[in-house]
């Protein structure tokens, strides 16, 4: 069974600061990789995908990147905001979906 | 609208009781999956549709849970007789085709609270 952590459980920073977010896994067999942030009280919204084939997805100031054979993504966050304050979660599809426990980010004003 | 819904948001019951959940998908979307996120912890994987049938129940938790979908849109998601240990967040996500390379959009949850 696919077994997915998240180091660090929550991390806080102040504005403005570069942070990485750390995703491993431990069956590399995987179809894709996808970042979620989860805000209290909504549902999950995607932030990237990154497809099997793919090393790396990028939007706006968020950077995700996969390494099948160390079992490991990362997502970096550049020049963080307040509004980027939410828990992240990394998703591993295989033949069913197996999320992280996520990383509570609070970005500090 | 444009994004999957749920209902009831919030749900608090007795224990032994019987609760039904709904989710609404994306319209079109032919894939839908159900999880449940207990306090503190990761989203678990608890059953998945492509259109009305479901060929992945594996993560149901115990005989108490199922679910059904019809006319390939609204699922329900019932527990029956329900225990202190069921209270969590049950989400519900859609995705067009259920394909490997889809994303997957989420509900906001229904917060189940069995007293």
């Amino acid at each position: 069974k696919q077994e997915v952590t998240q180091i660090p459980a929550a991390l806080s920073v102040p504005e403005g600061e570069n942070l990485v977010l750390n995703c491993s896994f431990t069956d590399s067999a995987i179809y894709n990789l996808q970042w979620f942030r989860q805000d209290p009280g909504k549902g999950l919204t995607s932030l990237l995908l990154i497809q099997s084939s793919q090393r790396e997805q990028t939007s706006g100031r968020l950077n995700a990147s996969l390494d099948k054979s160390s079992g490991r993504s990362t997502l970096y966050i550049a020049a963080s905001q307040p509004g980027d304050s939410a828990t992240y979660l990394c998703d591993l599809r295989v033949n069913q979906f197996y999320f992280g426990t996520g990383t509570s980010l609070t970005v500090i004003p | 609208g444009a994004g999957v819904s749920q209902s009831p948001s919030n749900k608090v019951t007795e224990k032994g009781k019987d609760v039904e959940l709904r989710c609404d998908p994306i319209s079109g979307h032919t894939a839908l999956y159900w999880y449940r996120q207990r306090l503190g912890q990761g989203l678990e994987f608890l059953i998945y549709f492509q259109g009305n049938s479901a060929p992945d129940k594996s993560g149901l938790p115990s005989d108490r849970f199922s679910a059904e979908r019809t006319g390939g849109s609204v699922s329900t998601l019932t527990i029956q007789r329900t225990q202190q240990e069921d209270s969590a967040v049950y989400l519900c996500a859609s995705s067009s085709n259920g394909v490997v390379e889809e994303t997957q959009y989420f509900g906001p949850g229904t917060r189940l609270l069995v007293l």
